[in-house]
C-alpha cells in the first residue's frame, strides 16, 4: 500500500513569510508525528497527534509553529513569520495504533529553505 | 534524561567487509523501545528494526544483525559482507513506554554515515 506522503517536496520562501507543509499518513494510521531534521543531525520531535488531537506538542520550538489534523488523517504544519533558522527538512511519520505501537513509518520529507 | 549517542560520525569500508555501528542510550525507564533506521541519499528514513527492553535476544535478518545489551545500555548494529547499496546514514533511536507520558516520540542519535566502496 501507499506510504506516508508529504507535499511539497521542496519549499523555498522568504524570511517573514507564512508556509504550510502537508502530510498524508498511511491509511488507517491513527498516530501522526512531525519531526525536523537539520543538516548533519538526527530528526528532532516536534508534535504528536493521536486522532485529531495534539497529544504532545512539547517539541514545537515557539508559537510561530502550529499543526492541525482536523479529520484525523491529513495533517498540516504551519509556520508563521519564517526565519532563516527554520530551514531544515520536515519529516512526517505515522504509526498504526499510537502509544507504544513502536514502529513509526516516515515520509520523504519537505525541504524548507528560508532565504 | 533520555539520550542516544552514536559516537561514530563516519565509517568507510570496502565492499565485503563487516562493519559494526555503535549505539549507546540513556533512559530513566525500565520499559522502552530501541530502533534503527536507514537514511539513504534519497533522504527517506527506512525502518530496520524495533526491540523492546525486555527482549535482549540478538536478532539476525539476512546480512544484518543487532546486539542488545542492557548491562552496557548498547544496541549495536552489524552489517556482514557490506555492499555498496548499504551506503547511507544510519540512525539509532529510543522511545520510552511510560504510561505517565502522553507520547511515544522517538529520540534519535546524530547518525553514522557509512560509505561502502567497491
Amino acid at each position: 500500500g501507499a506510504g506516508v506522503s508529504q507535499t511539497p517536496s521542496n519549499k523555498v520562501t522568504e524570511k517573514g513569510k507564512y508556509v504550510e507543509l502537508r502530510c498524508d499518513p498511511i491509511s488507517g494510521h491513527t498516530a501522526l508525528y512531525w519531526y525536523r531534521q537539520s543538516l548533519g543531525q538526527g530528526p528532532e520531535f516536534l508534535i504528536y497527534f493521536q486522532g485529531t488531537g495534539a497529544a504532545d506538542d512539547s517539541g514545537l520550538p515557539n508559537d510561530r509553529f502550529f499543526a492541525v489534523r482536523p479529520e484525523g488523517s491529513v495533517s498540516t504544519l504551519k509556520i508563521q513569520r519564517t526565519e532563516r533558522g527554520d530551514s531544515a527538512v520536515y519529516l512526517c511519520a505515522s504509526s498504526s495504533s499510537g502509544r507504544f505501537s513502536g514502529t513509526q513509518y516516515f515520509g520523504p520529507g519537505t525541504r524548507l529553505t528560508v532565504l | 534524561a533520555q539520550k542516544v549517542t552514536q559516537a561514530q560520525t563516519e565509517i568507510s569500508v570496502v565492499e565485503k567487509e563487516d562493519v559494526t555501528l555503535d549505539c549507546v542510550y540513556e533512559t530513566r525507564d525500565t520499559t522502552y523501545y530501541l530502533f534503527w533506521y536507514k537514511q539513504p541519499p534519497s533522504g527517506e528514513l527506512v525502518f530496520l528494526i524495533r526491540r523492546n527492553s525486555f527482549d535482549e535476544q540478538n536478532e539476525i535478518s539476512g546480512r544484518y544483525s543487532w546486539n542488545f545489551q542492557k548491562s552496557t545500555s548498547s544496541f549495536n548494529f552489524t552489517i556482514t559482507a557490506s555492499q555498496v547499496v548499504d551506503s547511507a546514514v544510519y540512525f539509532c533511536a529510543l522511545s520510552e513506554a511510560n504510561l505517565s507520558y502522553n507520547t511515544d516520540k522517538l529520540i534519535f542519535g546524530t547518525g553514522t554515515r557509512l560509505q561502502v566502496f567497491p
